[in-house]
């Protein structure tokens, strides 16, 4: 157990509909970050926050926001959702700006 | 684009055989590697992280190396188990001032008992 959680577990929604996937960092971590991993790709690099402030971004569509509250956990939004969003979704976090990550056991989304 | 790149796609051994993977990343702008093993239905576990050129790391029977310079990675088991069937993913962190991490797609090992 890496001490990074993630609600929910399964998600299945339907196109068009909008999503948040949770996660809490592991306890005194400041950075989380968001992983997607789709069919035959490997883990694409979302998104990451330090301490509340946006640090680093990858290639996060539009249609995708996240944010860091002040109790340090994330959540992940995802709305006007496409069969193709469909894809494990993975948090990790640590403890600086650049530290190991440590994963979340990841929230699989289906959109049908 | 920054490419990571790893191979073989998929291995299959036989208990007690050992074997190596190799990871390939841009010798520029280097920062740290890392190592990850990742079983089905689990999350990616933490092997090692890598900085140095030069850099060994051993934990049990898996160990890796680390080439900055020419911008590859070996990962090597000695003896591999069942239990060591995963998918071994290699992450590149650059000098930028994040955390932001470059995956592989991965080398998945059956060993077969």
């Amino acid at each position: 157990d890496s001490g990074v959680t993630q609600t929910p577990k399964h998600l299945i929604t339907a196109t068009g509909q909008r999503v948040t996937l949770r996660c809490s960092p592991r306890s005194g971590d400041l950075s989380v970050y968001w992983y997607q991993q789709s069919l035959d790709q490997g883990l694409q690099f979302l998104i990451q926050y330090y301490n509340g402030e946006e640090r680093a971004k990858g290639n996060i569509l539009e249609r995708f926001s996240a944010q860091q509250f002040p109790d340090l956990h994330s959540e992940l939004n995802l709305s006007s959702l496409e069969l193709g969003d469909s894809a494990l979704y993975f948090c990790a976090s640590s403890a600086g700006t650049k530290g190991e990550q440590f994963f979340g056991p990841g929230t699989r989304l289906t959109v049908l | 684009i920054l490419n990571v790149e790893q191979s073989p796609q998929s291995l299959h051994v036989q208990e007690g055989d050992s074997t190596n993977f190799t990871c390939s990343f841009p010798s520029s702008n280097f920062y740290a590697l890392h190592w990850y093993r990742w079983e089905t239905a689990k999350s990616p576990e933490a092997l090692f992280v890598m900085t140095l050129n030069g850099d060994e790391k051993k934990k049990g029977r898996i160990s890796a190396t680390l080439n900055t310079k020419e911008g590859y990675s070996y990962l090597y088991i000695k003896g591999s188990q069942p239990e060591d069937s995963a998918t071994y993913l290699c992450a590149f962190r650059g000098s930028g001032n994040t955390g932001k991490l470059i995956f592989g797609q991965g080398t998945t090992l059956q060993v077969k008992p």
